[in-house]
């Protein structure tokens, strides 16, 4: 079974507008972290944000911060102001388990085209 | 700061024929995972290692086989090669125990493309 579900295969966003860009997730381990990549085109995969399942506040990051809502088991990636170099290919993956050296499962990403 | 390095960065090679990728991670991590993005995929897990020894095992195929040497480099050799092999193969590294570093480091990646 998919363990991260991303049902935005892309999105088109205005320069300086904010995205956000949804995953779901599946597991029944307490302790698990989530996490976003940004893979541009050129193939490289770029950590962006982390959520501990534990941590009490949601996590930012510069220009991005993660909604996180438990419950629901969502974890919602916004950027806000988006720039040209804000294209690209993003991953929402997780590590279940307390410790980190776990494998990551990711999702199938959603593509991100911000227009001038 | 240093980066995980893999090499080589591109890889072209016929089918049937074999291939050896390298990883390099970042000093003092002691703890690297391989991860195989197919064209449009997503990264999918292959095998992991924590001081020289296998400590996970994903979807990787029996044709495939890799280490962890003393200097915590690894290596992914990859025989009997097929089309459906053609993809990224990324190496990714982090320090295991250390609860400050949450996040996997992702190496640039090695493009092979099997004809």
């Amino acid at each position: 079974a998919q363990k991260i579900t991303q049902t935005q295969p892309g999105m088109f966003v205005q320069e300086k507008e904010a995205v956000t860009l949804d995953c779901t997730y599946d597991t029944s381990d307490p302790s698990y972290g989530l996490f976003w990549y940004k893979q541009p085109s050129s193939g490289e995969m770029i950590f962006l944000i982390y959520q501990g399942s534990y941590d009490q506040q949601n996590a930012t990051e510069g220009r991005y911060s993660l909604n996180f809502q438990k419950a629901r088991k969502s974890a919602n990636l916004v950027i806000s102001a988006s720039q040209l170099g804000d294209s690209a290919m993003y991953f929402c993956a997780m590590r279940e388990g307390h410790s980190n050296d776990y494998k990551l499962s990711f999702g199938a990403g959603t593509t991100v085209t911000v227009r001038a | 700061a240093a980066g995980v390095i893999q090499s080589p960065r591109h890889l072209i090679k016929e089918k049937r024929e074999t291939a050896t990728l390298k990883c390099y991670p970042i000093p003092r991590h002691d703890t690297v995972y391989w991860y195989q993005q197919g064209p449009g995929q997503d990264p999918q897990f292959l095998i992991s290692f924590y001081e020289k020894m296998q400590s996970d095992k994903g979807s990787i195929p029996d044709r495939f086989s890799a280490q962890q040497f003393s200097d915590y480099h690894s290596e992914l050799n990859m025989s009997s090669l097929e089309l459906g092999d053609s993809a990224l193969y990324f190496c990714a590294s982090n320090p295991r125990g250390d609860r400050g570093h949450n996040e996997q480091f992702f190496g640039p990646g090695t493009r092979l493309t099997v004809l």
